[in-house]
């Protein structure tokens, strides 16, 4: 166990609709990051955060948006879904940026 | 052209072979390399974590970095069924917040 909660598993929604991942980082971490990772692209990078503050941005979509809160655990917003979001969501936590990830067993996102 | 090239596989070896997993790289501002193991539907895992060129050991696995060549490799000895996974490599630049991760490579260990 990573130390690193994500809900939900498993989500199964439409197109057109909008969904909220969310995470919760190990004790103490203070950098959150959120990953795409589907079968033909791998594990892409989105978006970390720093102690609440946005920090590093990857090939994160304008539908999508995260924040981190005052508590360090982060949301991760996705809206106006399509066939093609479907993919496992993970979030990492580290202590501090540059330093080793925690991975979180990650949302299946699942867009019909 | 990827920032890091990882040979999807997949691989599959009999058990007890010597494995070796790699990745080129094509920036040199690269400074700190990790490996992950990732089981199916699971969150990746940290293996190994290294910073300067040569080799670090940690059991049936040793890590060995060379910067002149942009290459990293993952050596798994006396592999076990259980090692079945894909492994990930991941790099860094100094000063920078992004993880750069390989595409993966899918590894079966056959008994």
């Amino acid at each position: 166990d990573s130390g690193v909660t994500q809900t939900p598993k498993h989500l199964i929604t439409a197109t057109g609709q909008r969904v909220t991942l969310r995470c919760s980082p190990r004790s103490g971490d203070l950098s959150v990051y959120w990953y795409q990772q589907s079968l033909d692209q791998g594990l892409q990078f989105l978006i970390q955060y720093y102690n609440g503050e946005e920090r590093a941005k990857g090939n994160i979509l304008e539908r999508f948006s995260a924040q981190q809160f005052p508590d360090l655990h982060s949301e991760l917003n996705l809206s106006s879904l399509e066939l093609g979001d479907s993919a496992l969501y993970f979030c990492a936590s580290s202590p501090h940026p540059r330093e080793k990830l925690f991975f979180g067993s990650g949302t299946q996102l699942s867009v019909l | 052209q990827k920032e890091v090239e990882q040979d999807p596989g997949p691989l599959s070896v009999p058990e007890g072979a010597i494995v070796s997993l790699n990745c080129t790289y094509s920036n040199s501002a690269f400074q700190y390399f990790m490996w992950y193991r990732q089981y199916s539907r699971k969150g990746p895992e940290l293996l190994m974590y290294t910073y300067s060129s040569g080799n670090k050991e940690d059991g049936r696995f040793t890590a060995q970095v060379d910067k002149s060549s942009k290459y990293i490799s993952l050596f798994i000895r006396d592999s076990q069924p259980s090692d079945s996974a894909t492994y990930l490599c991941a790099m860094i630049i100094q000063g920078a917040q992004k993880l750069v991760f390989g595409q993966g490579t899918r590894l079966t260990i056959n008994p």
